[in-house]
């Protein structure tokens, strides 16, 4: 069965550094998600790609954010300064219809900022 | 405002009991609603979808309920097994242009042997 997946599994940097999160989303998918859980909490919504442009993004996704879609298989969430509190487990999803429809996501992206 | 919250923060059965997990929501523009298992270390996963022109949908051991009235979402998981111990969460898109999925705060399932 297809899957998203992500990597690197867990990543460690230093505060002020940039960051680099990858996905492969599932091949036939459309519509491509960043999504972010800080330890505990519940699962919050970043960013959602389409048509090689953002369609939608949250609060959280300001200027020290990008995604890209580099090339026909590869999504990447890009923070270009990382703060402490970009500590977080992020998720990359993938759907074939819009937003009133599946999201299937990957297994995440540990990222601590020390 | 829309939002998307649990009931219960935990829950804990007995292997074989059928389990009933509540999800409340807000936004009365909400027309589809996901239920996700997260496991320790592990991403959402997929259980159940149903939308908002539904009231039951049934899965393999799982049932979703919507009662757009009062604004309530279920799971129902029949015969609960150990491998169901998990966090679950509910999930909710308004449709249109809007593609975020906005999700409760989750429900830790606790199945014991």
């Amino acid at each position: 069965e297809p899957e998203v997946t992500q990597t690197p599994s867990h990543q460690v940097t230093q505060m002020g550094q940039e960051v680099i999160l990858r996905c492969v989303p599932i091949s036939n998918h459309l519509y491509f998600y960043w999504y972010r859980q800080i330890l505990g909490q519940k699962v919050e919504f970043l960013v959602s790609f389409y048509n090689n442009e953002i369609s939608e993004k949250s609060e959280i996704f300001d200027d020290q954010f990008s995604v890209e879609r580099p090339d026909g298989s590869n999504f990447t969430l890009k923070i270009r300064s990382t703060k402490l509190e970009d500590s977080a487990m992020y998720f990359c999803a993938s759907g074939f219809g819009g937003g009133a429809d599946t999201q299937y996501f990957g297994p995440g992206t540990r990222l601590t900022v020390l | 405002g829309e939002s998307v919250g649990l009931h219960l923060p935990t829950l804990s059965v007995q292997e074989g009991d059928n389990s009933i997990i509540n999800c409340a929501y807000s936004n009365s523009a909400s027309d589809y609603f996901i239920w996700y298992k997260q496991e320790s270390g592990k991403g959402p996963q997929f259980i159940i979808d149903i939308r908002s022109n539904m009231d039951k949908r049934q899965g393999q051991r799982v049932t979703v309920l919507l009662n757009k009235t009062v604004k309530h979402l279920s799971l129902q998981i029949a015969a609960t097994q150990p491998g169901d111990s998990a966090v679950y969460f509910c999930a909710e898109n308004s449709g249109g242009s809007n593609y975020k999925l906005t999700f409760g705060k989750g429900t830790l399932l606790t199945v014991n042997p």
